[in-house]
């Protein structure tokens, strides 16, 4: 069965320095791993997915995560925040053989002046 | 723009009542994706339609029923509404394959309110 754990409901950061947002997951086969970010009032919106290529995959506005076999996580960075950044993220998991969708509990993320 | 619509944006209607939410999913689009968010349960899966027919359940209570029409628009009906529905309800869409690991992409969302 999957399952995926978001280790902080809240993170806070200062403009202008690294974010970390962690992601383990749980997964009997190759999962394929999503990280969604959802701006207040607004639709969920893909930032970036590992599909089994690259370990290390750039997203848009900046972000990049890497896969972990090893640690099983699948963490969110990016290396400078701006106030835009200011949102709650979502960790996602799914396998093609078990072929479900499971989210994460979400993460917000501040973003301090 | 996700190019997923969802009508109403709000709804506002009192317990035991019923209420249908619709989607019209991205063009060539022929999965649609129903979820409920609410403060204390998260971001919950409710029903997968994959051209017009269901494909996968989530966490989807038997009053709430979906169906995906031809031209592939989706609704969402909720019935005998408690105040626990209140919630945020997402319709996501994906494209040509039906698995859920396919990259989904969402509507703004119909905020519901059960007084």
């Amino acid at each position: 069965a999957q399952s995926v754990t978001q280790l902080d409901s809240h993170v806070s950061v200062s403009e202008g320095t690294p974010v970390l947002l962690r992601c383990n997951y749980s997964s009997s086969y190759s999962p394929s791993l999503f990280w969604y970010v959802q701006h207040p009032n607004k639709g969920l919106q893909l930032l970036l997915k590992y599909t089994s290529a690259a370990t290390l995959v750039k997203g848009i506005n900046g972000f990049e995560a890497e896969f972990k076999k090893s640690e099983t996580s699948f963490h969110l960075t990016k290396p400078s925040a701006h106030m835009s950044d200011a949102a709650e993220y979502f960790c996602v998991v799914s396998d093609s053989r078990d072929d479900k969708i499971i989210f994460g509990k979400g993460t917000r993320l501040h973003i301090l002046p | 723009d996700s190019g997923v619509t969802q009508t109403p944006k709000h709804l506002i209607t009192a317990t035991g009542q019923r209420v249908t939410l619709r989607c019209s999913p991205r063009s060539g689009d022929l999965s649609v994706y129903w979820y409920q968010q609410s403060l204390d349960q998260g971001l919950q899966f409710l029903i997968q339609y994959y051209n017009g027919e269901e494909r996968a359940k989530g966490n989807i209570l038997e009053r709430f029923s979906a169906q995906q029409f031809p031209d592939l628009h989706s609704e969402l009906n909720l019935s005998s509404l408690e105040l626990g529905d209140s919630a945020l309800y997402f319709c996501a869409s994906s494209g040509q394959g039906m698995a859920q690991i396919e990259t989904q992409y969402f509507g703004p969302g119909t905020r519901l309110l059960v007084l």
